[in-house]
């Protein structure tokens, strides 16, 4: 069965340091997410791509937070400079066009 | 934005059990209500789902409903086992738009 990857699984870096996440949706999906999932809490969308272009990155950190997904397939989340509020679980998922979303095993950020 | 709350956040139920937990949203153009299982330590996994134009879906043990009038949907889970420990979160998105937003989870213990 086709999965959602991510990696690394684990980040431990220090505050100001940059951090960079990869994520490999499903095959064929075209939509692709970047949630941050702080303990206790839901995941929050950070950006939303359909295909190569952003359609919702209202809640991104711009200032430190980049996304990308040059070729509308695999995607990458940078942080630049991290911050000791940055840690968190860093959650990838895909969807189908009905909005079935599937997720990646996800990335725990540490920042000491 | 759309809101999301869910109740209750921690729920204990004995083996054999009935489990019910609720969510409200605020958006009425939200039009696609899936509902996650998070085990510790590992991915958000898609359990069932709901679209508005369905008061109730079934699968085995697991049923969902909603009501578009008073904007609440809920998950039933009957015949409880211990592997149904987990935290459960419930989403909110309108169709093709993709963004779903979450609840904040709830905590299901199921005593042997």
């Amino acid at each position: 069965e086709a999965e959602v990857a991510q990696s690394p699984r684990y980040k431990i870096t220090e505050k100001s340091q940059a951090v960079a996440f990869w994520c490999d949706p499903i095959s064929g999906h075209a939509t692709l997410y970047w949630y941050r999932q702080i303990l206790g809490q839901g995941p929050e969308l950070l950006v939303q791509f359909q295909d190569e272009s952003v359609v919702d990155d209202s809640q991104l950190p711009k200032d430190r937070f980049s996304a990308e997904r040059l070729k509308g397939v695999d995607s990458t989340l940078k942080i630049q400079p991290a911050e000791l509020g940055d840690s968190a679980m860093y959650l990838c998922a895909s969807s189908t066009q009905y909005n079935e979303q599937f997720f990646g095993p996800g990335t725990r950020l540490t920042v000491l | 934005g759309e809101n999301v709350e869910q109740h209750p956040s921690t729920l204990s139920v004995q083996e054999g059990d009935s489990a019910v937990i609720k969510c409200t949203y605020s958006d009425s153009a939200s039009n696609y209500f899936p509902w996650y299982k998070q085990e510790l330590g590992k991915r958000p996994q898609l359990i069932i789902d709901i679209r508005s134009n369905v008061g109730e879906k079934k699968d085995q043990r697991i049923a969902v409903t909603l009501n578009k009038t008073a904007k609440h949907f809920s998950l039933h889970i009957t015949e409880t086992q211990p592997e149904d420990s987990a935290v459960y979160f419930c989403a909110a998105s309108a169709a093709n738009a993709g963004k779903s937003t979450f609840g904040d989870g709830t905590t299901l213990t199921v005593k042997p």
